[in-house]
């Protein structure tokens, strides 16, 4: 079936450690998104990509980075500079004016 | 893109109909309205979407007002599984810019034996 593949489910992440989120579709979609979800609100975006080497900066880039090697993939590095990296990640892919295709997320914790 | 106001919450009896409103005062004449879901730990799954016309398929109904400013969506027969935060979200349709698309906090439906 196609959709969009988050791993890890979860994942746990010590302090001055960074660590990488995959997200993998099969959806030939050329836009992937990252968002940031925190307990009872909505999501919030940290970046997207509407095409392959290239990405923006959403509202909450700042301790995280990305990269758009292939088309169905786009990994999320949270770095050891987001101070506040405990959140639900969701990975999302979309093309044109269809409605986004969403993961099922990976929860991350600090150890 | 146009900010839409939702309830926090509402509950529903098992088998009956759930009609979640949405207030979109603001939006454009090119924006779409469109139905998420999210289920406790999932990602958010697409319901429906309308410009002006109703819309219906097999989940869910969409009734917009007449002067766009509101709308509703409608679960006809309400089951446990549609237990959900539900987002109300308008959007113009045919860009790539999904970037741009702001989930608020919605509403958390909880459908009760």
């Amino acid at each position: 079936d196609g959709g969009i593949t988050q791993s890890p489910k979860y994942l746990f992440r010590k302090e001055g450690q960074n660590v990488t989120l995959s997200c993998e579709q099969n959806l030939n979609h050329d836009a992937m998104y990252w968002y940031r979800q925190d307990p009872g609100q909505g999501l919030r975006l940290i970046y997207y990509s509407q095409i392959v080497n290239d990405f923006q900066k959403g509202d909450i880039a700042e301790g995280y980075s990305v990269s758009r090697e292939k088309k169905e993939s786009f990994p999320l590095t949270v770095t050891s500079a987001q101070k506040n990296p405990t959140a639900f990640y969701l990975c999302a892919s979309g093309q044109g004016g269809q409605p986004q295709h969403f993961g099922d997320g990976t929860r991350l914790s600090i150890l | 893109d146009a900010k839409t106001t939702q309830p926090p919450s509402m509950d529903c009896a098992e088998g009956r109909a759930a009609n979640l409103p949405c207030n979109h005062s603001t939006i454009s004449g090119n924006e779409y309205v469109y139905w998420y879901r999210q289920i406790h730990s999932q990602g958010p799954q697409y319901i429906i979407h309308g410009l002006k016309n109703n819309e219906t398929n097999e989940m869910a109904s969409l009734i917009i007002t007449e002067d766009r400013k509101s709308s509703t969506l409608i679960l006809p027969h309400a089951t446990l599984r549609d237990t959900a935060v539900y987002y109300c979200i308008v959007r113009v349709a045919g860009t790539d810019s999904w970037g741009k698309l702001q989930f608020g906090a919605g509403t958390q439906v909880v459908v009760t034996p």
